[in-house]
């Protein structure tokens, strides 16, 4: 069956430094993928897509790698800051099926 | 005013109740999703419709139904709630995928926060 995974440990992180999330797939081949970003009790908010034939792309703080032969996605907040404290959503979406399947998340705690 | 309004923002309500969800977009955006989201789980997809006309199942629409009474207003029932209903409840829009690949960035609203005991 499909999956996606993200590591639902909540990752902690000193300001300044660089969180990396994951988002592992298995038994797709998605058209692209896309990170939102989830504060509490707020609904999820788009940040990124990145597309099956790009390796790369970025926005302001935030890079976004995708490499369909590990089926992995990675998130990069560089530079981090205590207001970056969320969670982090992935999610996939394949062409047939037109819709988004998304993963668990992951808690990032910025600490000042 | 917020693009996408959903209402209650809370609910608690008692095994059995018939309960409906409603949300508005004010984004003119053709598609429209009902998720719910439990701890570890992440967002899971209800139901999705594409337009006035076009209703479709997700993943896990065992126990609810749907209604999309206009483009800007899509609302979930359940119609005879359980406690396992007991979660939190999105609703997302977003524009038509278009012919040259066009992204589905998705509109969430602010959630309902539904209790079932």
């Amino acid at each position: 069956s499909q999956k996606i995974e993200q590591n639902s440990e909540a990752l902690n992180i000193q300001e300044g430094k660089t969180a990396t999330l994951t988002c592992n797939y298995t038994n797709y081949s998605p058209a692209y993928l896309q990170w939102y970003r989830q504060d509490p009790g707020r609904g999820p908010v788009f940040l990124l897509l990145i597309r099956e034939n790009e390796k790369e792309k970025r926005k302001e703080r935030l890079k976004v790698t995708f490499d369909t032969t590990l089926k992995q996605s990675l998130f990069h907040i560089t530079a981090s800051q205590p207001a970056d404290s969320a969670t982090y959503l992935c999610a996939l979406f394949k062409a047939a099926g037109n819709k988004l399947t998304f993963g668990g998340g992951t808690r990032v705690l910025v600490k000042p | 005013d917020a693009d996408v309004t959903q209402t209650p923002r809370n609910r608690i309500t008692k095994t059995g109740k018939r309960i409906m969800l409603e949300c508005s977009q004010t984004k003119g955006h053709d598609r429209m999703y009902w998720y719910r989201q439990d701890p570890g789980l992440g967002l899971r997809l209800i139901y999705y419709s594409f337009d006035v006309k076009d209703i479709n199942k997700g993943e896990i629409s065992d126990g609810y139904s749907v209604s999309r009474q206009a483009q800007a207003k899509f609302s979930l029932s359940l119609e005879s709630a359980i406690p396992n209903q007991t979660a939190l409840y999105f609703c997302a829009t977003s524009d038509i995928l278009t012919s040259s690949g066009g992204y589905n960035e998705q509109f969430f609203g602010p959630g309902t926060r539904l209790t079932v005991l």
